[in-house]
């Protein structure tokens, strides 16, 4: 049972422009959404999170929307650079600290 | 380098056999959890421990289990394996245990099972 699902494997986007990753997930108890990147051959790092008494959580390029109503989140990322190229998953706490993943979306920013 | 080291990187064995990966957390960190990665699926959560105690439970089968030992490192011991247990194995740590709080991954070990 996928309770958090990110519908693109894969995203490209050019080099300055913006980036959008989606997640949507199904249980309307999870509190904190975070998003974290992962590069080949490392651990994921955290990005950025939201809890969800917000809608929107900017930290420099990087901005998460959630829209409760709909069960989404989005990652922003403005201006996109090749260095944003990663796997990047969303993942949801739920109380009692169970964690839930997404699969990831692959972003490749073209120079 | 996230501070959390994990051994060994790469584990290859057979089916029905048993191993242990072992985790060590960032200095000061009494959090850690275990994740589990498919080639199909995300991350899976495994379990959590806080300071040597058993804190949460995600998709962790029964025949894996963990401990996390006085000096906060941590072990996941996988039995019985199975072919479908191949995956790439994250342990992860934080200072806290709260709603809220970074988590710091280790590079994973890659448990080949054949």
């Amino acid at each position: 049972d996928q309770q958090v699902k990110q519908n693109s494997p894969s995203l490209s986007v050019q080099e300055g422009r913006i980036s959008i990753l989606n997640c949507d997930y199904t249980n309307s108890m999870f509190d904190y959404f975070l998003w974290y990147k992962k590069y080949p051959a490392e651990g994921p790092t955290f990005l950025i999170s939201i809890s969800s008494i917000k809608d929107k959580n900017e930290d420099g390029r990087f901005t998460v929307f959630l829209n409760k109503s709909a069960k989404h989140l989005s990652l922003h990322i403005v201006p996109s650079q090749p260095g944003d190229s990663a796997v990047y998953f969303c993942a949801a706490i739920r109380p009692g600290n169970q964690f839930y993943f997404g699969t990831g979306t692959s972003l490749t920013v073209i120079p | 380098d996230s501070g959390v080291t994990q051994t060994p990187k790469h584990l290859i064995t057979a089916t029905g056999q048993r191993v242990t990966l072992r985790c060590s957390p960032r200095s000061g960190d009494l959090s850690v959890y275990w994740y589990q990665q498919s080639l199909d699926q995300g991350l899976q959560f495994l379990i959590q421990y806080y300071n040597g105690e058993e804190r949460a439970k995600g998709n962790i089968l029964e025949r894996f289990s963990a401990q996390q030992f006085p000096d906060l490192h941590s072990e996941l011991n996988l039995s019985s394996l199975e072919l479908g247990d191949s995956a790439l194995y994250f342990c992860a740590s934080s200072v806290k245990s709260g709603v809220f709080y970074e988590q710091y991954f280790g590079p994973g070990t890659r448990l080949t099972v054949t």
